[in-house]
């Protein structure tokens, strides 16, 4: 079975200041991680993916996160945060011993202060 | 870019009635699925369609649910007798192939059941 936990369900940091989504994972094989981030009214648009290559993966809107397999985490980085990065952000878990099926973490509502 | 489309954006029906929810998948993929968010809840695995055949479902498709691509483009999410509990946004994704390839997704349909 696999699953995924999304640490925090609200995220507000202020504009030019880090932003750190946790997301730790349960697989019970070697699982490809993605996170995806939802604006208002728009579809899911993805941000990264790991797929067993580089443990340090880079995304678009100069957001990165880090596989780490012994702490099982997945979490997601921007040095410095700008008012269109508010949004919600699904760290996503899939893997060949579920079918590929994607398993969606709760979310994470950020929300950007001026 | 080419992206996943929807429609509708929004849809209001009767408890009991039929609904029948659009997508249209980005052209060279070969593999779709449909997935939803209950308000609050998690993004679930619906199907996954390849092939003209279902290739995977989840306990939550049962015989209220079909999908089907009538055409070269469209693919389709029917309800047959719509239930309150069936109230909740309607992703529809594709991909290239199974695997590691990215889900490409929808803005969704929310759909409300009264």
């Amino acid at each position: 079975a696999q699953s995924v936990t999304q640490l925090d369900s609200h995220v507000s940091v202020s504009e030019g200041t880090p932003v750190l989504l946790r997301c730790n994972y349960s697989s019970s094989y070697s699982p490809s991680l993605f996170w995806y981030v939802q604006h208002p009214n728009k579809g899911l648009q993805l941000l990264l993916k790991y797929t067993s290559a580089a443990t340090l993966v880079k995304g678009i809107n100069g957001f990165e996160a880090e596989f780490k397999k012994s702490e099982t985490s997945f979490h997601l980085t921007k040095p410095s945060a700008h008012m269109s990065d508010a949004a919600e952000y699904f760290c996503v878990v899939s893997a060949p011993s579920n079918d590929y099926k994607l398993s969606f973490g709760a979310g994470t509502t950020v929300t950007v202060r001026a | 870019e080419p992206e996943v489309t929807q429609t509708p954006s929004h849809q209001v029906t009767q408890m009991g009635q039929e609904v029948i929810l659009r997508c249209v998948p980005i052209s060279n993929h070969l593999y779709f699925y449909w997935y939803r968010q209950i308000l609050g809840q998690k993004v679930e695995f619906l199907v996954s369609f390849y092939n003209n055949e279902i290739s995977e479902k989840s306990e939550i498709f049962d015989d209220q649910f079909s999908v089907e691509r009538p055409d070269g483009s469209n693919f389709t999410l029917k309800i047959r007798s719509t239930k309150l509990e069936d109230s909740a946004m309607y992703f529809c994704a594709s991909s290239e192939s199974r695997g590691e390839e990215t889900q490409y997704f929808g803005p969704g349909t929310r759909l409300l059941v009264l």
